[in-house]
């Protein structure tokens, strides 16, 4: 069975510091990664997709794929209280519609 | 605003009652996605559709649970007969075919008494 595994935190950063999320998967044939951030009570809003090894970044945000390790992970540089929310990794095969999804990671961004 | 919309956001009904939740995708959006979310958990893939044709409904829930498209452009989910498990969000999300991004609306919240 295909799975996405987060650590579901909460994990607690000091506003300004970086914050680092982590995620693993199982099918090594995933080719498309997500992050989604999520508010309590909201739906899911997507923050970046990553499709090759290395990193790509977007304003504070810089997502790194390892497809040999079978991680990727979500930095935030310069963290903020507004960054606090639980953060959900998605996984998809080339050919597949249907995301995996990990359970998220709670962050908590402490003033 | 061109997002996702989804209509009801919050539906309380009675155990035994049947409902129906109202999805439109972004216009451009040929793809459309139904998923549930329980707390603590990620969204749980229930359906898909491009354009018309329901390409996955396998994964849905199980026989009380059935989606349309008619036209292609927005697309109802109808819960027959609820239990009280059923309570959770639904959630729908768009895409385009040449992405896999896939773009979520707000979400219906259901609670079954």
């Amino acid at each position: 069975q295909k799975e996405v595994e987060q650590n579901s935190g909460p994990l607690s950063v000091p506003e300004g510091a970086i914050a680092s999320l982590n995620c693993t998967y199982s099918d090594r044939v995933s080719q498309s990664f997500f992050w989604y951030r999520q508010y309590s009570g909201k739906s899911p809003e997507l923050i970046m997709s990553i499709y090759s090894n290395g990193d790509k970044e977007d304003g504070r945000f810089t997502a790194q794929l390892n497809k040999a390790s079978q991680y990727v992970s979500l930095l935030i540089r310069d963290s903020q209280p507004s960054d606090s929310a639980t953060y959900l990794c998605a996984v998809n095969e080339d050919s597949n519609y249907q995301l995996i999804w990990g359970a998220g990671t709670k962050l908590i961004i402490k003033p | 605003d061109t997002g996702v919309s989804q209509d009801p956001r919050h539906k309380i009904t009675k155990r035994g009652q049947n409902v129906t939740f109202r999805c439109d995708p972004i216009s451009e959006h040929n793809r459309l996605y139904w998923y549930r979310q329980t707390l603590g958990q990620g969204p749980e893939f229930l359906t898909y559709f491009q354009n018309e044709a329901q390409l996955e409904k396998s994964r849905l829930l199980s026989d009380r649970f059935s989606a349309e498209r008619p036209k292609g452009s927005f697309s109802t989910l109808e819960i027959q007969r609820t239990e009280q498990g059923d309570s959770a969000m639904y959630l729908c999300a768009s895409s385009l075919t040449s992405s896999d991004e896939q773009f979520f609306g707000p979400g219906t919240r259901l609670t079954v008494l």
